[in-house]
């Protein structure tokens, strides 16, 4: 149980555009997911924490008009990197609680590799 | 808010041998620490966590410590096999508020 998956798991596109990242719990509902963003030999950052039906909360110094993250259903968040640049090349992971009553244990998914030419 | 350290950033072992990595924290409300194992190009998977009631776990190889007076945990691989090989994050996080915070990683490599 409490398995999360990502899709596309890599995906490769032309600067200026943009790309959506699907996170899914696949045996579990989730009202929470977190967006995570990795780069080479470096540690998980939180990017923001998504809301099912609410608007999600973003940390500081991320951009939400460039970051947008739908909570539409409780499996499934997405993220959406707008006019994407070089520099948002990286690898982007998604975690979930499993229930709806905060429970703290997380798991992730198996990441996203984006990479903007 | 809170902030993780994590030492080695890099150990190496002869397989066999055990593996310790530390980790200390800042916030006295962190009352969850799950530690992850990061293989290359994957997500983290959860490997063992415990929680602020409790002073030790084991789950067969996998052992983790908790000093919540001095605000440090450790995790502990005993008989190590190549296939630890990986990266390792501790993480800290308060019960409830789900946010959590990750400490900067221990690359792992296990010698055959």
């Amino acid at each position: 149980g409490a398995v999360v998956s990502q899709h596309p798991s890599r995906v490769i596109c032309k600067s200026g555009t943009s790309v959506k990242i699907e996170c899914r719990s696949l045996d579990f509902q989730a009202t929470t997911m977190f967006w995570y963003r990795q780069f080479p030999k470096q540690s998980l950052m939180l990017m923001a924490t998504s809301n099912e039906g609410s608007k999600a909360t973003y940390e500081q110094g991320v951009e939400k008009d460039k970051f947008l993250i739908n909570h539409a259903s409780l499996t499934l968040s997405t993220l959406t990197v707008t006019s994407a640049h070089p520099e948002d090349s990286s690898f982007y992971i998604c975690s979930a609680p499993p229930g709806t009553s905060g429970t703290d244990t997380q798991y992730f998914g198996p990441g996203t590799r984006l990479t903007v030419l | 808010g809170e902030n993780v350290e994590q030492h080695p950033s890099t150990l190496s072992v002869q397989e066999g041998d055990s593996a310790v990595i530390k980790c200390t924290y800042s916030d006295s409300a962190s009352n969850y620490f799950p530690w992850y194992k990061q293989e290359l190009g994957k997500g983290p998977q959860l490997i063992i966590d415990i929680r602020s009631n409790v002073g030790e776990k084991k789950d067969q190889r996998i052992a983790v410590t908790l000093n919540k007076t001095a605000k440090h945990f450790s995790l502990h691989i005993t008989e190590t096999q190549p296939e630890d090989s990986a990266v390792y994050f501790c993480a800290a996080s308060s019960k409830g508020y789900q946010k959590v915070t990750f400490g900067t990683g221990t690359k792992l490599q296990v010698i055959p």
